[in-house]
């Protein structure tokens, strides 16, 4: 059925400054990652992924961090912009198995 | 930009209806997907197929069916619809990696109201 997602956690960043987003997932066997970026009214967009041989890979504006030690996946974005603000979902594989994390809401204050 | 499709975007229908939600996609993947999300949750795996006659159920129990007998089109059904199914019905697809999963492209998504 039908919630309403009061408990989403919010990121408010100031428009220019730098946006950490953090994700705990819960499977040792995970060995690929992804964030994805989903804006009101639409479908999640791919941002960038990492597997789990690497601890950092960087994109345009955007970097993914990997702490295997602790079961920890960063997003950071550089210099905020308003396009940015949306909910980021980050998604864990093991084998052919994809599993989403709750999402954080980020608002960009202009 | 994926070429993934989802109609219809929006639908509110009455209680015990039948609908069919539609996906297609152009890009030739093998696996495709359904989620079903509420409005900022997170997305739960209803069924999911690996090819042609190739369906199974994911995570989250559903009442809906799937069925997939052309690879670029995978159509989600509710044989009777219900308040309870009022959610947003996204579909995806993602290529036939070397090995497990790989980046998942989706639709616009299918918001769904049943009254």
């Amino acid at each position: 059925g039908e919630s309403v997602g009061l408990h989403l956690p919010t990121l408010s960043v100031q428009e220019g400054d730098n946006s950490i987003i953090n994700c705990a997932y819960s499977n040792s066997a995970s060995d690929y990652f992804i964030w994805y970026k989903q804006e009101s009214g639409k479908g999640p967009q791919f941002i960038i992924d990492i597997r789990s041989n690497m601890d950092k890979r960087q994109g345009q504006r955007v970097t993914v961090l990997l702490n295997k030690t602790v079961k920890h996946l960063s997003l950071q974005i550089a210099a905020t912009q308003p396009g940015d603000s949306a909910v980021y979902f980050c998604a864990e594989a093991a084998g052919n198995k994809l599993t989403f994390g709750g999402g954080t809401r980020v608002l960009v204050k202009p | 930009e994926a070429d993934i499709y989802q109609t219809p975007r929006y639908l509110v229908i009455g209680t015990g209806k039948k609908i069919t939600l539609e996906c297609s996609q152009t890009m030739g993947h093998d696996k495709m997907y359904w989620y079903q999300q509420d409005p900022g949750m997170e997305l739960h795996l209803i069924h999911y197929s690996y090819g042609v006659n190739s369906t199974e159920k994911g995570d989250l129990s559903s009442e809906s069916t799937v069925s997939r007998i052309r690879t670029e089109h995978f159509p989600l059904t509710l044989e009777s619809a219900r308040p309870s199914h009022t959610s947003q019905y996204l579909c995806a697809s993602s290529a036939d990696r070397d090995r497990g999963a790989g980046e998942l492209f989706f639709g616009e998504g299918s918001r769904l109201t049943v009254l």
